[in-house]
């Protein structure tokens, strides 16, 4: 069992649409971080929430860090195939700063 | 801007044959690891350092070992390879804090990977 839940695991869409993907726990994380990997490529960082009810935005991209933090969900508005990859949530949980735990990710592409 | 930078890129190697995975960084950073990354896995934490001389397993450490002499280095070394260490692996640092990974936040900078596979 993950301790982290991506959904959805695949998302194919066209470009200029919109879309949602979602990090889900049972469990509380003092941080929380969102990274993009490219194929071929390691992780890149995009963002770090660390407040319950915090809301980021990074050009397209608009995270959000669940008031219980407890979830994370990633907008993109307009998809272009530049941000076709792996996206993958990473975060701390709250009293075990000890280990980083990963989701498995959602793969995305857009397709022009 | 060189960042992580992990040597080779990609590897063959026969099974039983013993090889190190080089990783260097040029921030500073106090907090390097390893992950190796499998289909439907993810990232696994293979060992890290919270400095140097300081090295400790993480959640898949068997058949690996690292050293850490100097801030800069990190290098992984396979033992005796196994089919079942056919994977892309990830050399990651991230700046100095307190608590996990540099901070309590955890932010981590990744190379650009490794790809290696055992016959």
């Amino acid at each position: 069992t993950q301790l982290l839940e991506q959904s959805p695991q695949f998302l194919s869409i066209q470009e200029g649409e919109n879309l949602t993907v979602y990090c889900n726990s049972s469990s509380v994380f003092s941080s929380l971080q969102w990274y993009r990997q490219e194929p071929g490529e390691g992780p890149v960082l995009l963002v770090t929430v660390v407040t319950g009810g915090e809301v980021k935005k990074l050009k397209r991209l608009t995270f959000q860090f669940g008031d219980a933090r407890k979830d994370s969900s990633l907008h993109i508005t307009a998809a272009q195939p530049g941000d076709t990859g792996l996206y993958l949530c990473a975060g701390v949980r709250a009293g075990n700063n000890r280990k980083l735990i990963w989701g498995l990710g959602t793969s995305l592409a857009v397709n022009p | 801007n060189a960042g992580v930078t992990q040597t080779p890129k990609f590897q063959v190697l026969k099974t039983g044959q013993s090889m190190t995975l080089q990783c260097a960084q040029d921030m500073n950073h106090e907090y390097m690891s390893w992950y190796r990354q499998d289909p439907g896995m993810g990232l696994r934490l293979i060992h890290y350092s919270v400095g140097a001389g300081i090295t400790d397993q993480g959640e898949v450490p068997n058949g690996y070992n690292v050293s850490r002499s100097t801030t800069e280095d990190f290098p992984l070394r396979l033992l005796s390879a196994a089919p079942s260490q056919t994977s892309v692996y990830f050399c990651a640092s991230s700046p100095p804090g307190p608590g996990l990974a540099g901070g309590r936040t955890g932010e981590l900078f990744f190379g650009e990977g490794s790809r290696l596979t055992v016959l």
